[in-house]
């Protein structure tokens, strides 16, 4: 049974940085791409970015110049990192999989909320 | 970018009775590249369907997607207590963003 569980402080001073971590378990990390994905309480669901298992990257053009998503396939882990965060980002982080040959995140993370607060 | 309009905003209909969530993209996509979501308060989204119309591994098939283009449908054949909840529907071309819907919320009636 796949398991992805993030991890990472749930309360970040504004201008700062957000940095949280996904473990995988139960599968390899290699072969698949892997994603962060947000919503901010009581809103929809937005898609931050990707890093596929060799390390390269897709991000949310409305993110891009703030995000950076890095993996280390050694610990069975990826990270997001997210610079100069406002209010705007509080939101419950979720990490994805995205399924193998399919276009659709198959197994999810159970999500962390991060407030942006000082 | 890709933006999908989920309707109607809300449902609310009765266990046992047939639902039908609709979303439309601003432009055409690929059926290969449309899915939906289940998701419960406190929980992660559930993948339902994917590729327009395939059930992922566990989903009852009560549940089933249609559609081609622009216009896209989830249909649920028989309303579950357990089948209230939030629907979201996703795209995913190649070009980013990844996006989804803003979601229909089944209520009970």
């Amino acid at each position: 049974q796949v398991q992805l569980q993030e991890s990472g402080p749930g309360l970040v001073k504004p201008s700062e940085t957000l940095s949280l971590t996904c473990t995988v378990s139960g599968d390899s990390i290699n072969g698949y791409y892997w994603n962060w994905i947000r919503q901010p309480p009581g809103k929809g669901l937005e898609w931050i970015g990707y890093i596929y298992y060799s390390g390269s990257t897709n991000y949310n053009p409305s993110l891009m110049s703030r995000v950076t998503i890095s993996v280390d396939t050694s610990k069975s882990q990826f990270s997001l990192k997210l610079s100069s965060v406002t209010a705007a980002d509080t939101a419950v982080y979720y990490c994805a999989r995205r399924g193998y040959g399919i276009r659709a995140f198959d197994y999810w993370g159970q999500g962390t909320l991060v407030t942006v607060s000082s | 970018e890709i933006v999908l309009t989920q309707s109607p905003g809300t449902l609310s209909l009765s266990p046992g009775e047939r639902a039908t969530l609709s979303c439309r993209t601003s432009q055409s996509v690929s059926g290969t590249y449309l899915a939906w979501y289940q998701q419960k308060p406190g929980q992660a989204p559930r993948l339902l369907i994917y590729g327009a119309s395939t059930r992922a591994t566990g989903i009852p098939d009560r549940f089933s997607g249609s559609g081609s283009g622009t216009d896209f449908t989830l249909t649920i054949s028989r309303l579950e207590p357990e089948d209230f909840a939030v629907y979201y529907c996703q795209q995913y071309v190649n070009s980013p963003p990844i996006t989804f819907g803003q979601g229909t919320r089944l209520e009970i009636k």
